[in-house]
């Protein structure tokens, strides 16, 4: 069964921490995606990656980096977490090209305390 | 800004009915659509998609596509309370696909 594996389902950080979410898919997708999900705001994008070291920024990327050093690995990092990115992070992997939807990971609940 | 508009439910049938789920887009250069289901607590999943004007069917779930008004439909048949859930529709760009807030779908026993 093809996979997007997220490592973590729920995680409790402290304001100011360095949070590294990681996300591992076995389907040899080219595009990996990171969404970060909240009630009435729905999907929103915040990074994406079409090929390994290559990433592009999505529609909110402040205050979080992605690092994509191996074709099955996408990793989020928030450099000093804040209240405010507590929410619900889903990963994503996709074939290239506009026909391809895409396959989500079962998603980290993220609560920053 | 490409937008996906959905209206946000919830739609709520009784077992059995025909519902009917809608969304706009707002780009004409858009190919290809998707729907995916998301339970309450759960990730997204893809249940359909379609590239050409008209309906694709698949099992009690059919989807529809008119390019020429920028409107794709999702009709479950035969609705079922495992169907009650948010539905979101997904619009292709240049890169990435742009996702509606979805629909939340309530099937009455």
């Amino acid at each position: 069964d093809v996979k997007v594996t997220q490592s973590s389902r729920y995680l409790v950080k402290r304001t100011g921490e360095k949070v590294f979410l990681e996300c591992v898919q076995d389907m040899d997708h080219e595009n990996m995606f990171w969404y970060r999900q909240d009630p009435g705001l729905g999907l929103r994008l915040i990074y994406f990656s079409y090929d390994v070291k290559m990433k592009e920024k999505g529609d909110i990327p402040e205050g979080y980096s992605v690092s994509r050093e191996k074709k099955e690995r996408f990793s989020l990092i928030l450099e000093s977490a804040s209240t405010n990115q507590t929410s619900m992070y889903l990963c994503a992997s996709s074939f290239r090209g506009q026909n391809y939807g895409y396959t989500f990971g079962s998603g980290t609940r993220l609560t920053v305390v | 800004q490409k937008e996906v508009e959905q209206n946000s439910g919830p739609l709520s049938v009784p077992e059995g009915a025909i519902a009917s789920l809608n969304c706009t887009y707002s780009d004409r250069g858009s190919q290809s659509f998707f729907w995916y289901r998301q339970y309450s607590g759960k990730s997204p999943e893809l249940i359909m998609f379609i590239y050409s004007n008209g309906d694709k069917e698949d099992g009690r779930f059919t989807a529809q596509l008119n390019k020429a008004s920028q409107y794709v439909s999702l009709l479950i048949r035969d609705s079922q309370p495992s169907d009650s859930a948010t539905y979101l529709c997904a619009v292709s760009g240049y890169s990435t696909l742009t996702f509606g807030k979805g629909t939340m779908l309530l099937v009455s026993p």
